[in-house]
């Protein structure tokens, strides 16, 4: 079992459309999660961190669930410009490592 | 401006040909990292060091080499024993010691082919 694992996609909305992304995680003591985008043929750029309570950044909403174990990232009234692969991270090795998931794709059409 | 720069971004080897990557940070990190990522993959680790003369393998090390005499510098050497070198390189750093919700910080990456 891949320590994080996410629905490689793709996903195909619509413009303006709300699509959710969800991402498990094994290792029960990550203590630190991110959501990284990655535009193609380019390196992966951190969107945004996931706290506990979850958390905000414009028309992005991320989760976590530990109980589960999974952490989600919503984007609302989605844009052309958000077509990108999502990847999941969740650290592990106590803090030393960040894990990756293999990314879950988007594309966003007119 | 602090950044992680990776040199050169287009790489060729010939068969047998040992070539090195370079990775540079200015963000004081003492954790640095290289990945590798095929077409429509995810990210596989190959070596990381935590701090200056320590390195330890990854998922992928085999055909592979690192060295970090240098904080700011952390160089991959793909070796001849690396039979399927062609892939697209990442070098991130990360400060490891505040850990909470510390995120990786990726350079721009090398795109490694056989010739």
């Amino acid at each position: 079992r891949k320590e994080v694992e996410q629905d490689p996609g793709p996903f195909n909305v619509p413009e303006g459309a709300t699509v959710a992304f969800n991402c498990t995680y094994s290792n029960s003591a990550s203590q630190s999660f991110f959501w990284y985008r990655q535009d193609c043929r380019k390196e992966p750029k951190l969107l945004m961190s996931v706290y506990s309570s979850g958390n905000e950044d414009g028309r992005f909403t991320a989760q976590l669930n530990r109980a589960s174990q999974y952490i989600s990232l919503l984007i609302r009234d989605s844009k052309l410009s958000d077509s990108a692969t999502y990847l999941c991270v969740a650290d592990s090795n106590a803090g030393n490592m960040l894990t990756f998931g293999g990314g879950t794709r988007l594309m966003v059409k007119p | 401006d602090g950044g992680i720069t990776q040199s050169p971004k287009y790489l060729f080897r010939k068969e047998g040909q040992n070539v090195t990557l370079s990775c540079e940070q200015n963000l004081n990190h003492d954790a640095m990292y290289w990945y590798r990522q095929d077409p429509g993959q995810g990210l596989r680790l190959i070596y990381y060091s935590q701090i200056v003369n320590d390195f330890q393998k990854g998922d992928i090390a085999e055909g592979y080499s690192v060295s970090r005499e240098k904080k700011e510098s952390f160089p991959l050497t793909v070796t001849s024993a690396q039979k399927n070198p062609t892939a697209f390189y990442l070098c991130a750093s990360r400060d490891p010691w505040g850990y909470s919700n510390q995120p990786q910080h990726f350079g721009d990456g090398t795109r490694l082919s056989i010739l």
